[in-house]
């Protein structure tokens, strides 16, 4: 593709819901990695994968986040119980190999209400 | 663990002035170390990537360099204009891959 995709560009949840987030990355990128920006902050890593396996997930925050990538193409960032806290913008990136230039998604702005 | 400073939060110049936007990190033991521009409510668009073993790279009006020993690189953008405005990041990829921000540099160039 043209470009690393997401939807929905926005989501707004009532506090405790359950939210999906999808990440498109460029086609025949192996590497994926998922980022959380908070207002007026640079982005913090969440997880990492390389085609279908998940190498990092060091940066998730809590157990109520959990990511996949089962065919090694798309990316499904699930939070679970949503809490006040998880909104953010969520950023995806995607890169040939791990360590080259990670190409950025538009990001999905949840409001956890 | 690496931390990334970027100095200053925010910077406001005239309209064809030659600037310079700093980056520090505290581990010399990086991969690449890229540049990026956010605009507002946007993603990040790439804009110059160095690799550990280069010194600088160039982009048309941008020049960015690195410099391990000291743990800084620099963003120079000459000529700057309007469209310039917007917020710069920097992130290092160390061994383990994953990016490390600062938290940005929020320019605005003033017709």
């Amino acid at each position: 593709g043209a470009g690393v995709s997401q939807s929905p560009r926005y989501k707004v949840a009532k506090r405790g819901q359950d939210v999906a987030l999808r990440c498109d990355p460029i086609s025949g990128h192996v590497s994926l990695f998922w980022y959380q920006q908070a207002l007026g902050q640079g982005p913090e890593f969440l997880t990492y994968f390389q085609n279908e396996a998940q190498l990092d997930k060091s940066g998730l925050p809590s157990d109520r986040f959990f990511a996949e990538r089962p065919e090694g193409s798309v990316s499904t960032l699930k939070i679970q119980r949503t809490q006040q806290e998880d909104s953010a913008v969520y950023l995806c990136a995607s890169s040939e190999l791990g360590g080259g230039a990670q190409y950025f998604g538009p990001g999905t702005r949840l409001l956890v209400l | 663990k690496q931390e990334v400073t970027q100095i200053p939060a925010a910077l406001s110049v005239p309209e064809g002035e030659n600037l310079v936007l700093n980056c520090s990190f505290t581990d010399s033991a990086i991969y690449n170390l890229q540049w990026f521009r956010q605009d507002p409510g946007k993603g990040l668009t790439s804009l110059l990537l160095i690799q550990s073993s280069q010194r600088e790279q160039t982009s048309g009006r941008l020049n960015a360099s690195l410099d391990k020993s000291s743990g800084r690189s620099t963003l120079y953008i000459a000529a700057s204009q309007p469209g310039d405005s917007a917020t710069y990041l920097c992130a290092d990829s160390g061994s383990a891959r994953q990016l490390t921000f600062g938290s940005g540099t929020q320019l605005t160039v003033l017709p």
